[in-house]
């Protein structure tokens, strides 16, 4: 079935350092690709996608990078703050309205 | 423009009970996506109703179900609950076209 790894589970960095979350998807058909934030207690939302016509996209100090060839794409965040600190999931998908996801990296970035 | 709105936020049942959680999608929003969130399991896809019809369903027991009425709020059924149905179950709504998924608060349940 689809599957969505998603590494590290954890991430520790410090403020104005960078950070890097990796995931590795199944489905060949995906074509979608976001990622969301999760603050605790909080719903996620959506910081940044990708489609599969794109093999890079940046917003700010936020980039995905999309590898189609070996399913794998990745999340960097430059010139980390602590407000940044929250559980980041990707997700894989071939329509926006079934999203598979990754099992989520705690952020922890320290002042 | 209102958000997704989840109701009840929390809830606990005892276990064999039955409980039924409701979303209001974002206005002009036809596309309701259900997910169960729990620390083990993660973000797991439940189903997805749009214009009153089931379109995709995830890899859960038929204890789980849904239906979505004329105005797009859509509820999601669980009967005869487990303690493994403790999670958080969110709701996202979008409208159908290439935008992406907005969620809800989510309803926290919790089954003893």
């Amino acid at each position: 079935g689809e599957n969505v790894e998603q590494h590290p589970s954890t991430l520790s960095v410090q403020e104005g350092d960078s950070a890097v979350i990796k995931c590795t998807y199944s489905d060949s058909a995906s074509n979608y690709f976001p990622w969301y934030k999760q603050e605790l207690g909080k719903r996620p939302q959506l910081i940044i996608d990708i489609r599969s016509n794109v093999g890079e996209k940046k917003d700010q100090r936020i980039a995905v990078t999309l590898n189609k060839t070996a399913k794998h794409f990745s999340l960097h965040i430059t010139e980390t703050q602590p407000e940044d600190s929250a559980v980041y999931f990707c997700a894989a998908s071939r329509s926006f309205q079934k999203l598979v996801f990754g099992t989520g990296t705690r952020l922890l970035v320290s002042p | 423009k209102a958000g997704v709105t989840q109701t009840p936020r929390y809830l606990i049942k005892t276990r064999g009970q039955q409980v039924t959680l409701s979303c209001s999608p974002i206005s002009g929003h036809r596309s309701v996506s259900w997910y169960q969130q729990t620390p083990g399991q993660g973000l797991q896809f439940l189903f997805e109703y749009f214009s009153e019809t089931q379109r995709n369903k995830g890899n859960f027991p038929g204890r789980f179900s849904g239906r979505q009425f004329s105005n797009s709020r859509s509820e999601m059924n669980v009967s005869t609950l487990e303690l493994g149905d403790s999670a958080l179950y969110l709701c996202a709504s979008s409208n159908n076209g290439d935008t992406e998924a907005f969620f809800g608060q989510g309803t926290r349940l919790t089954v003893v």
